[in-house]
């Protein structure tokens, strides 16, 4: 099974930072087939990103998903309060086997 | 607009049994393949099961294979995933997921719709 690496566990940013989120698989993803996903406590996770760069509807374009192969990033341009979550990147596609990341909290500082 | 509502969830017995239902509105199960994933408490995401949109093929991870089955009556629009042999790690909220792709591939997609989640507790 592919696994997914995310960094930071936790990143600790004020509101209007960049913030930069990374994802790293254990072998190159087949058609970049990678997404992102925001979920706020107590709440089901939101698409945001699917296909390593196409923003799901609706998502503000302060979000932006990049990379292929095995390296991808999930770029929130300035945060907004409502942003601080947690992030998790998403498998899929390649195989019967689907493998979410760990997840990278997204804090005030 | 889609709306995904998970039932079924409740307190049970170790080795017990369970049947979670997802009832889907705002799009045609036939269409769509569907997806259940997991969250123990505290911890992270964990895909469970797929179900093809013809509902040929499922698929199911390791740590379930054997224990859980799913399956759709089309005619309600709403998908089950019957669990049995449950153990302590399969405590957890239960999600059921629509992929964002209609007709899809051989294997799960990216997820596009999520319903509010059932609690499971599998506890003695």
């Amino acid at each position: 099974d592919i696994v997914l690496t995310q960094s930071p566990g936790t990143l600790s940013l004020s509101p209007g930072e960049r913030a930069t989120l990374s994802c790293r698989a254990s072998r190159a993803l087949v058609s970049n087939y990678l997404a992102w996903y925001q979920q706020k406590p107590g709440q089901a996770p939101r698409l945001l990103i699917f296909g390593a760069s196409n923003r799901a509807a609706g998502i503000p374009e302060r979000f932006s998903g990049s990379g292929s192969g095995t390296d991808f990033t999930l770029t929130i341009t300035r945060l907004e309060p409502e942003d601080f979550a947690v992030y998790y990147c998403h498998q899929y596609g390649s195989s019967p086997q689907v493998t979410f990341g760990g997840g990278t909290k997204v804090e005030i500082k | 607009q889609v709306h995904l509502v998970e039932s079924g969830g409740g307190v049970v017995q170790p080795g017990g049994s369970l049947r979670l239902s997802c009832a889907a509105s705002g799009f045609t199960l036939t269409d769509f393949g569907m997806n259940w994933v997991r969250q123990a408490p505290g911890k992270g995401l964990e895909w469970v099961t797929f179900l093809r949109y013809d509902g040929k093929n499922q698929y199911f991870a390791d740590s379930v294979k054997g224990r859980f089955t799913v399956s759709r009556d089309a005619s309600k629009n709403t998908v089950f995933l019957q669990m049995s042999g449950l153990t302590a790690e399969d405590t957890a909220v239960y999600y059921c997921a629509k992929e964002g792709v209609s007709g899809g591939g051989l294997w799960p997609r990216h997820l596009d719709s999520w319903g509010q989640g059932t609690l499971v507790t599998v506890s003695s």
